[in-house]
């Protein structure tokens, strides 16, 4: 079975600018979530989607935004992008109503210059 | 707020040897999970081993068992037989129960496997 799977792998943007991500989720999870990783932060949840609703939400501005499709795929959207808003961006899927367990993607390297 | 904290921002430990990695954690719910995820340089975050508050018997994953202190808070990780593939970051998470998927994460510890 194929893993979580991140698109772009690499991304490099400059401040002001927009950027989606885009993550596919391991077949048959219909829970995907998201969390920002840095350096000095380290990893912050942003958002959990399921059967195309938010479920729950992190402490991040409204900037930071996400949804999800029928067929369990997620994207996230970060517009008016800051320099702090540079970090590894990871996907994460779970089945939900069986599983706590959550399974990663490899992440988004986001830089904004 | 739950917070998880791990107090050892590195570590190392000689092939073959056995380390245990510290996590405590603060939260007033009865029911949860907890996790230890391992993230090798420049690579992908892995699930190692998971722990549901309601079980008193300790999770075990072949090299990987962790000794799990509910009235202390405590969830520590021990790999036995280190191998230089464990030089990872090894975070330890807390979830609540219920249909929240949230995870609240450790800051993580840098493990070093010397040959």
């Amino acid at each position: 079975k194929a893993g979580v799977t991140q698109t772009p792998r690499y991304l490099i943007k400059t401040r002001g600018q927009q950027v989606t991500l885009s993550c596919s989720p391991i077949s048959g999870h219909r829970s995907v979530s998201w969390y920002q990783q840095t350096p000095g932060q380290g990893l912050q949840f942003l958002f959990e989607y399921f059967s195309e609703t938010q479920r729950n939400k992190g402490n991040f501005p409204g900037r930071f935004s996400g949804r999800q499709f029928s067929n369990s795929r997620s994207e996230m959207n970060v517009s008016t992008l800051e320099l702090g808003d540079s970090a590894l961006y990871l996907c994460a899927s779970s089945r939900a109503e069986v599983e706590h367990e959550q399974y990663f993607g490899p992440g988004t390297r986001l830089t904004v210059t | 707020a739950q917070t998880v904290t791990q107090s050892q921002p590195e570590m190392s430990v000689q092939e073959a040897e056995t380390v245990t990695l510290s996590c405590t954690y603060d939260t007033s719910e009865s029911n949860y999970y907890l996790f230890w995820y391992k993230q090798p340089p420049s690579r992908q975050m892995i699930l190692v081993i998971r722990q549901e508050a309601y079980k008193q018997q300790n999770a075990t994953e072949n090299r990987f068992s962790v000794n799990f202190q509910k009235a202390a808070k405590s969830f520590s990780l021990k790999i036995s037989d280190s191998q230089l593939g464990d030089t990872a970051m090894y975070f330890c998470a807390f979830s609540n129960a219920g249909n929240n998927r949230k995870l609240i994460w450790g800051l993580g510890t840098s493990l070093a496997v010397n040959p």
